[in-house]
């Protein structure tokens, strides 16, 4: 089955603590996407990936790592989380940008920081 | 800058009226995607839109593009509870803008009244 999965799917921790939350893909899709989602702020974009070893910042990407070693894994890092990334996250991909790209998305992670 | 505004946020409406979302961008990227987010779900792809003048269809829900104007309209047709949801739409900055964002509006939330 094609699909988009995140792991966790929730996450409590404390300030400061290093988290990674896991994205993987299995559609052999080249664009892969972090968005974190807060309450009327609609789905910002954290980080982008065109391809392996191809990243990007969107446009919220202060505090945020990326890394995409593999065409499938592309990993979200919090070096040292704070109160203001709780949220719910959401990994993304599509096949490429230069035709459709529609978005298939994971089941999200809500992480709380405390 | 990239941006993407949607109107109304909140819509109430009752069980068979017809209403349409509009949304409003400023790049000059000519896709248009519409997705869909149930309550404490992930987001669905409904629509892509991908020249001037497309238009796609779903059941009771209607999607348009006019890329000179930079705007998108849902349309819902005689509404069903069922279509009490979130939705979204966004757009790519797509190579003519030089950037490979992934914008999306704000979202309109739905509630579909019997």
């Amino acid at each position: 089955e094609a699909q988009v999965t995140q792991n966790p799917r929730y996450l409590i921790t404390v300030t400061g603590k290093k988290l990674t939350v896991t994205c993987s893909q299995n559609m052999n899709h080249e664009y892969m996407s972090w968005y974190r989602q807060d309450p009327g702020l609609g789905l910002r974009q954290i980080y982008y990936s065109m391809n392996v070893e191809v990243t990007d910042k969107g446009d919220v990407p202060e505090g945020y790592k990326v890394s995409r070693k593999e065409k499938r894994n592309f990993p979200l890092i919090l070096e040292s989380p704070s109160p203001n990334q709780t949220s719910l996250y959401f990994c993304a991909s599509s096949l490429s940008l230069a035709g459709v790209s529609e978005q298939y998305f994971g089941p999200g992670t809500r992480l709380t920081v405390t | 800058e990239l941006k993407v505004e949607q109107n109304p946020l909140f819509l109430s409406m009752q069980e068979g009226k017809n209403y349409t979302i509009y949304c409003n961008y400023s790049t000059t990227s000519d896709r248009l995607y519409w997705y869909r987010q149930d309550p404490g779900k992930s987001l669905e792809s409904l629509f892509v839109l991908l020249s001037n003048g497309a238009v796609k269809q779903e059941g009771r829900l209607m999607a348009s593009l006019d890329t000179k104007a930079r705007l998108s309209t849902l349309h819902i047709t005689a509404a069903v509870h069922d279509l009490s949801a979130t939705y979204f739409c966004a757009v790519d900055g797509g190579s003519t803008s030089g950037t490979y964002k992934y914008i999306f509006g704000t979202g309109t939330r739905l509630k579909v009244l019997a």
